[in-house]
């Protein structure tokens, strides 16, 4: 079955904590690998793909993703109260009409 | 910056009324999308189409639900008789192309409560 797992946190740092996001996913098919940002009353927002195991990284967001054990990771250097949002982890099927299938989303809150 | 936009930004309507969700795609964009996220769950992909076909369609989209490109600019999603369980936020997103690397952007959704 096709599953993506998140902790729904809610998840409170304060500002400048380096916050760790995580996600476990079940189909070992996966390749793709996103994480989206979701403000309140807006859509998901795309912060970084990736698609191989490894990090990537882009400014204060490191994406980590581990196929072996299924587990994919973000990270936020320097948090900052604009961080304060829901993070979505989202993987990307290419032979499924370019389907998305999110996780549940972890609630992160950044204390001034 | 180009985004997707979507009207209404709420739409209340009776069980067993008809629904048209609007949404104006990212104007060089091929590829569209509409998903949704019933409140407090996961967001769920309900459909994608290009070229004027239906791409992929989860086991949501049923036979009540229709997508359509009626014009160059408009992407609809129409919900034949309306039930409480489909009461959810609904997001369109669009891409220009189906590459991996090719973002998908979301409109800011519509919320649809069903009474």
């Amino acid at each position: 079955q096709k599953e993506v797992e998140q902790d729904p946190g809610p998840l409170s740092v304060p500002e400048g904590a380096i916050v760790s996001l995580n996600c476990t996913y079940s189909n070992s098919a996966f390749q793709y690998f996103m994480w989206y940002r979701q403000y309140s009353r807006k859509g998901p927002e795309l912060l970084m793909y990736t698609y191989s195991s490894g990090n990537k990284e882009d400014g204060r967001f490191t994406a980590q993703v581990d196929k072996s054990s299924k587990y994919i990771s973000l990270f936020i250097r320097d948090s900052q109260p604009s961080d304060s949002a829901t993070y979505l982890c989202a993987i990307l099927e290419l032979n499924a009409g370019n389907m998305l299938t999110f996780g549940g989303g972890t609630r992160l809150m950044v204390k001034p | 910056e180009p985004e997707v936009t979507q009207t209404p930004s709420h739409q209340v309507t009776q069980m067993g009324q008809e629904v048209i969700l609007r949404c104006v795609p990212i104007s060089n964009h091929l590829y569209f999308y509409w998903y949704r996220q019933i409140l407090g769950q996961k967001v769920e992909f309900l459909v994608s189409f290009y070229n004027n076909e239906i791409s992929e369609k989860s086991e949501i989209f049923d036979d009540q639900f229709s997508v359509e490109r009626p014009d160059g600019s408009n992407f609809t999603l129409k919900i034949r008789s309306t039930k409480l369980e489909d009461s959810a936020m609904y997001f369109c997103a669009s891409s220009g192309s189906t590459s991996s690397t090719d973002t998908q952007y979301f409109g800011p959704g519509t919320r649809l409560t069903v009474l």
